[in-house]
């Protein structure tokens, strides 16, 4: 059974940088058969797919455009996790932030609880 | 970027009704397509992956169907645990892209 455990700050300025960590159990995370991925949710802008990070025989990560001057995705082997900063944040960065796992057809069968990350001064 | 729009954006029904859902994807996406329910609280649950194929573990109530822009979930007899948040998610392209929701209520 796959868990995916977040932890990071529930609180961060403007302008700062936002960093939430998502510790893997039960897989992976330099498995050539998943991807590791960010995704987050707010009333305003549902739920919006952030990037991932995969492992096939090399690292590799994707990002969405809105976000991509401002995201990294780094993955830690030795600690068996993955985890997600983005610099500059505004109040349009509050949010749910999940951590998530797809596999196959890249359908999402695995997320972490979830982080409520609220930006504030 | 591939929008997906699913419909209606809520609804209500009662315990025992069929219900239905629709997504459609601004471009062809094949059978990439991808449902899950979430309820208040909680992460999304996968519910149909790859249009048709029900997650295990997943009530057989449920089902997918649909290929190319067009697809449907639907839930044969509503249960008392159904009454949730059901999103479209389609993985053929990057950046993945979601629905907007479709809330299912107690009527």
């Amino acid at each position: 059974q796959v868990q995916l455990q977040q932890s990071g700050p529930g609180l961060v300025k403007p302008s700062q940088t936002l960093s939430v960590t998502c510790v893997i159990s039960g897989d992976s995370v330099s498995t050539n058969s998943a991807a590791w991925n960010w995704i987050r949710q707010s009333p305003s802008r549902g739920l919006e797919w952030l990037g991932r990070t995969y492992y096939r025989s090399k690292w590799y990560n994707d990002y969405a455009e809105s976000v991509k001057s401002r995201i990294t995705i780094n993955a830690d082997t030795s600690k068996n996790q993955f985890s997600l900063q983005l610099n500059s944040v505004t109040s349009e960065d509050t949010a749910v932030y999940y951590c998530a796992r797809d596999v196959a057809s890249g359908q999402i069968d695995y997320w972490g609880q979830g982080t409520l990350v609220t930006v504030s001064s | 970027d591939i929008q997906m729009t699913q419909s209606p954006s809520s609804l209500s029904a009662s315990l025992g009704d069929r219900v239905t859902i629709t997504c459609r994807a601004s471009q062809n996406i094949v059978t990439f397509l991808n449902w899950y329910q979430q309820k208040p609280g909680k992460g999304p649950n996968l519910l149909i992956y790859d249009a048709s194929s029900l997650q295990s573990g997943v009530p057989s109530r449920f089902s997918g169907s649909g290929s190319g822009t067009d697809f449907t979930l639907t839930i044969s007899s509503l249960q008392p645990e159904d009454f949730a948040t059901y999103y479209c998610h389609q993985s053929f392209n990057i950046p993945r892209t979601f629905g907007q929701g479709t809330k299912v209520e107690i009527k």
